[in-house]
């Protein structure tokens, strides 16, 4: 299957610091991205829809001036948590959707931040 | 509403056995279907997709899709240990959204 790469894996931020996390589809397009959080034992939680060359669409409930959505190229999507604080602690997961082909859903690794 | 339902769980099968998943959906317009197996602290993965009525294997793995039911499972046959996990059902209206369901946590007892 198609590789979703995400990065970091792990990070741990002081609280009011700013953390910034990278998606990146190593071997196919995706001009649609997607961002969740997931807390223990719950299920995802879409975040926002990233699309490349404009501006992200936010679920409702996300505040999109805190958590920063940039899609600057069909490959790469990025996260920003801004000014962090401890109840943003969670695990961040990334999906990118394949342009072509049937359009299948691949998800990167995850990232686990913990703000102290 | 979108909405796309699974049970819980969690289910409990002996190892060996069949284990059966089920995922019903709300929109009649929905056109593709997904199933992810997420271990726990990991991201989900993708096993099986399915876009038309009946049935689609892959090694252990079966999906069905009855759209006229609005509905869509999976077996996992000669089940394993190794197949714990949280099992997602996605339904795609657009391709360009896709919802989830919350999971069924299945157990393979050894």
């Amino acid at each position: 299957g198609a590789v979703v790469s995400q990065h970091p894996s792990r990070v741990i931020c002081k609280s009011g610091t700013s953390v910034k996390i990278e998606c990146r589809s190593l071997d196919f397009q995706a001009t649609t991205m997607f961002w969740y959080r997931q807390f223990p034992k719950q299920s995802l939680m879409l975040m926002a829809t990233s699309n490349e060359g404009s501006k992200a669409t936010y679920e409702q409930g996300v505040e999109k001036d805190k958590f920063l959505i940039n899609h600057a190229s069909l490959t790469l999507s990025t996260l920003t948590v801004t000014s962090a604080h401890p109840e943003d602690s969670s695990f961040y997961i990334c999906s990118a959707r394949q342009d072509r082909g049937n359009g299948e859903l691949f998800f990167g690794e995850g990232s686990r931040l913990t703000v102290l | 509403q979108k909405e796309v339902e699974q049970n819980s769980g969690p289910l409990s099968v002996p190892e060996g056995a069949i284990a059966s998943l089920n995922c019903t959906y709300s929109d009649r317009g929905s056109q593709s279907f997904f199933w992810y197996r997420q271990y726990s602290g990991k991201s989900p993965e993708l096993i099986m997709s399915i876009y038309s009525n009946g049935d689609k294997e892959d090694g252990r793995f079966t999906a069905q899709l009855n759209k006229a039911s609005q509905y869509v499972s999976l077996l996992i046959r000669d089940s394993q240990p190794s197949d714990s996990a949280t099992y997602l059902c996605a339904v795609s209206f657009t391709g360009n959204q896709f919802y989830f369901g919350t999971g069924t946590s299945l157990t393979v007892i050894p």
